[in-house]
This record gives C-alpha cells, sequence and structure tokens, in this order.
C-alpha cells in the first residue's frame, strides 16, 4: 500500500527565510503522481503543483520550486524568501496508476512570523 | 463556475442523529470523493465514485454511505452519528478516473457530534 510521510510537523520561520517541507513516499507502482496542497487559515485546499513519476525534473513557480527525487522517493517543496501569507498547512499527497484516490502526508503546518 | 460546493458549512449534531452532507459540482466532473480531516492525520479517504451508480470504499467508510445517483451530486451519509465522527468533511472532484487530474475541493463542511 502506498504511504506519504511528512515528518516535519510544524515549522516555523521569519519572513524573507526559505524553508523547505520534506514528504518522501512509499509505493510499488512504477507510475505514480505526486501532489502539493496548501490549506491556509481559511481552511480551503489549494492545488500547487502535480508531477508523474517519469519527471524528474525540477520546477520553479515564482517563489516555490519542487525537487523529485526517485532514488531517495522524496518530493520536496522549498518555498524562497517566505512570506506571512505563506503560512498555512502544506500536505503532500499519492496517487497511483488508475486511481484517483490520494493517499495524504500528515501535513506540515508552516508558520511565517514577520 | 462554482466549481464544488459542500452544504452545510457547519453542523452539529447530538449522539445517534442522522444526516447528509451536500457535496455537488458543476465541471461534468466524473470522479468525486469524500475526505475526512483530523488533527494531525492528514486527510483520509471515505468514500469515492468513478461515475454515476459507481461508488467504492476507501480507507475509513465505516459508519458512512454514499451514493451517486447523478453526475453532479455525491452526497455523504451518516447513519447513526457518534463522537468518532467529528471532523472536518471534503468533497473533491476531478475528470475521469485518471491519477494525473488533480482533485477539485470543497470548502468543506465542519461536523461536530455531541
Amino acid at each position: 500500500a502506498q504511504k506519504v510521510t511528512q515528518a516535519q510537523t510544524e515549522i516555523s520561520v521569519v519572513e524573507k527565510e526559505d524553508v523547505t517541507l520534506d514528504c518522501v513516499y512509499e509505493t510499488r507502482d512504477t507510475t505514480y503522481y505526486l501532489f502539493w496542497y496548501k490549506q491556509p487559515p481559511s481552511g480551503e485546499l489549494v492545488f500547487l503543483i502535480r508531477r508523474n513519476s517519469f519527471d524528474e525534473q525540477n520546477e520553479i513557480s515564482g517563489r516555490y520550486s519542487w525537487n523529485f527525487q526517485k532514488s531517495t522517493s522524496s518530493f520536496n517543496f522549498t518555498i524562497t524568501a517566505s512570506q506571512v501569507v505563506d503560512s498555512a498547512v502544506y500536505f503532500c499527497a499519492l496517487s497511483e496508476l488508475g486511481y484517483s484516490t490520494l493517499t495524504f502526508g500528515k501535513g506540515t503546518m508552516l508558520l511565517v512570523s514577520p | 463556475n462554482a466549481g464544488v460546493t459542500q452544504t452545510p458549512k457547519f453542523q452539529v449534531l447530538k449522539t445517534g442523529q442522522s444526516m447528509t452532507l451536500q457535496c455537488a459540482q458543476d465541471m461534468n466532473h466524473e470522479y468525486m470523493s469524500w475526505y475526512r480531516q483530523d488533527p494531525g492525520m492528514g486527510l483520509r479517504l471515505i468514500h469515492y465514485s468513478v461515475g454515476a451508480g459507481i461508488t467504492d470504499q476507501g480507507e475509513v467508510p465505516n459508519g458512512y454511505n454514499v451514493s451517486r445517483s447523478t453526475t453532479e451530486d455525491f452526497p455523504l451519509r451518516l447513519l447513526s452519528a457518534a463522537p468518532s465522527q467529528t471532523s472536518v468533511y471534503f468533497c473533491a472532484s476531478s475528470w475521469r478516473g485518471d491519477s494525473n487530474q488533480p482533485q477539485h475541493f470543497g470548502d468543506g463542511t465542519r461536523l461536530s457530534i455531541l
């Protein structure tokens, strides 16, 4: 069965610091998809990125970047120059080929203080 | 587009009461699912559906019923509410049953069972 581990329960940083959120996954499939979602204090879930298992290129979107490494089964998320508005719970999730269900990690709460 | 609409947003029930959480989407998505979010547990899959008339159990299905009579609606029924079902419930939808499609989430229903 698949599993997603976010070992960091809570991270506190000061504005403008860089921060990396770790995600380690387990799956027996060779084809799978990884996702990151953001849950701000208002409670909704916001899709950030999707990555398939055949694409190990790192991705950058503004201050956000993602590092996917199959060799270590990790899909880490870095926020550069963090801002107060980045304060949220971030979830890493996995789905396997043929299934649209998501297996979520327990989430990492990021608190960015001014 | 309204996206995924969940009603109600908040509900308080007494133990043993029944109720239905409503979920509707207007994106003609085939795939719909229900998750519950508990502190420190991430989101866990309750039930899902890959199309009208087809439903299946997720990780934590006990105490919940679902049906999918139309593409648009996927209600979640609590037959006899228990305090352990106090949680935030999220409905999600996506195109088809493909793993690579990001889930579109509703804003959640916060349910308290006394």
